[in-house]
């Protein structure tokens, strides 16, 4: 059964970089088809989706937080990774990770679902 | 504000059936039939309980079912249950830009 793990600095300080990791298990995050994904939820609000990756390193953002967000793939530990730079309190949210069903047609993306999230880490910014 | 339009509250009582709606444009919901619906508890992470508008993973009952029309994407939830009280949620492919949009979620309280 695949299970998806957040772990990171539950404190970060405003202006410095947020990095998260989410370990995969019970299955590769090399699986065609499917795509890893990072999702946030402020406090009392909705869901934000941040940015999705691929096991051949491409990256896709939200583009309201492209200058900001990094993500990255690490196959040899089947895990993948968020930067966020910059962090002010409104980046203060549970972060999840995700699997997200999808496909590639002439190099297009198109992401179908999300199936398989993590428990969330709760990060929050502050001095 | 979210890119999709959902209600922020929706009830019902035990037995009855209740539809979430989620309106968003021809770029998202309108375009693609890659619209999903998620069902959060709170304090607990979302799941995923309709894909590709009207699909069921397994284990989802079938008192949940998708649809939609134009650019509203629908979910209904038959049978109302004391477990369905929860925060709901509809997303969307959005083209190759924007990639991905949610709702900004509907609260159903069973009374």
């Amino acid at each position: 059964q695949l299970q998806l793990q957040e772990s990171g600095p539950g404190l970060v300080k405003p202006s410095e970089t947020l990095s998260l990791t989410c370990t995969v298990s019970g299955g590769s995050i090399s699986s065609s088809n499917y795509y890893w994904g990072w999702i946030r939820q402020s406090p009392g609000k909705g869901l934000e989706w941040i940015g999705t990756v691929y096991s051949s390193r491409r990256t896709y953002y939200n583009p309201s937080l492209k200058s900001r967000v990094t993500m990255s793939v690490d196959t040899s530990r089947n895990q993948f990774s968020l930067k966020l730079t910059s962090v002010t309190a409104a980046d203060t949210a549970v972060y999840y990770c995700a699997r997200q069903g999808g496909d590639s047609i002439f190099d297009v993306v198109r992401l179908h679902y999300m199936d398989v999230w993590g428990k969330g880490t709760t990060v929050t910014v502050s001095s | 504000q979210s890119a999709l339009t959902q209600p922020p509250s929706a009830s019902g009582s035990p037995g009855q059936s209740v539809t979430i709606s989620c309106t968003g444009t021809s770029s998202d919901v309108g375009g693609y039939n890659y619209v999903s619906w998620y069902q959060q508890h709170p304090g607990k992470a979302p799941k995923l309980i309709i894909y590709e508008v009207n699909k069921r993973p397994s284990g989802v009952p079938d008192r949940f079912s998708g649809s939609k029309s134009g650019k509203m994407a629908s979910l209904t939830v038959s049978g109302l249950q004391g477990d369905d009280e929860a925060s709901y949620y509809c997303s969307s492919y959005a083209g190759s830009d924007i990639l991905w949009v949610f709702g900004g979620g509907t609260k159903l309280t069973v009374l």
